[in-house]
């Protein structure tokens, strides 16, 4: 089974450009996460899909990012403009859809973007 | 005061030595406790995951809860040069979203 992709490994662009991210969740989970890490800090969470809708978006920075997920499938993370302090990786993240538990979270190997 | 504190290392030890890995928090609304580890150009993967306080065993590694000082730990037995990555604990709230500690960098020399 395939894992999470993320597209593109690595973007470099510069200030007051736009990028867009693009996740493809594992095949039937419904939950889709994105997180940010910051050089030197944590990860952190920025918003949280159950399929088409936002469940959780108390992460996200500013209206200067804006993500989607289309149908219930890939998810898309669009940064526009993009300021110096958006460098980072950005993680994509999927799980099944549980009642209770554990909540496993599978991650992608993330899309490092740097804004010159 | 941040929600969790790790110490992020770097941290060298000789192969077969016994690693000890630490974390702290402050939030009471963590319900798992977990480890994930990340290797180089990789994303995090979880290692172990714990519910309530005590030990948790599976082969070489062991995750220690102690609810009541938010004191999670991670041990590895008979370390091997694959064990070298980043190792990050994390915590999930009833919300689902994660929250992790900035990684601990080990190196285990052959």
């Amino acid at each position: 089974e395939a894992g999470v992709t993320q597209f593109p490994s690595h973007s470099v662009i510069e200030k007051g450009q736009t990028v867009t991210l693009r996740c493809d969740p594992i095949s039937g989970h419904d939950n889709l996460y994105w997180y940010r890490r910051v050089m030197g800090k944590e990860i952190k969470f920025l918003l949280h899909f159950v399929k088409e809708s936002k469940q959780d978006e108390s992460g996200m920075p500013n209206n200067r990012f804006l993500a989607e997920r289309t149908g219930g499938t890939y998810s898309t993370l669009k940064v526009q403009p993009a300021e110096l302090e958006d460098s980072g990786v950005y993680f994509c993240a999927s799980s099944q859809k549980r009642s209770q538990g554990l909540d496993e979270q599978f991650f992608g190997p993330g899309t490092r973007l740097t804004v010159l | 005061q941040k929600e969790v504190e790790q110490d992020p290392g770097p941290l060298s030890v000789p192969e077969g030595a016994i690693v000890s890995l630490n974390c702290t928090y402050s939030n009471s609304a963590f319900q798992y406790f977990m480890w994930y580890r990340q290797y180089s150009r990789k994303g995090p993967e979880l290692l172990m995951y714990t519910y309530s306080s005590g030990n948790k065993e599976d082969g070489r590694f062991t995750a220690q809860v102690d609810k009541s000082s938010k004191y999670i730990s991670l041990f590895i037995r008979d370390s091997q040069p694959s064990d070298s990555a980043t190792y990050l604990c994390a915590f999930q709230t009833g919300a689902n979203n994660l929250f992790f500690g900035t990684g601990t960098r080990l190196t285990v020399i052959p």
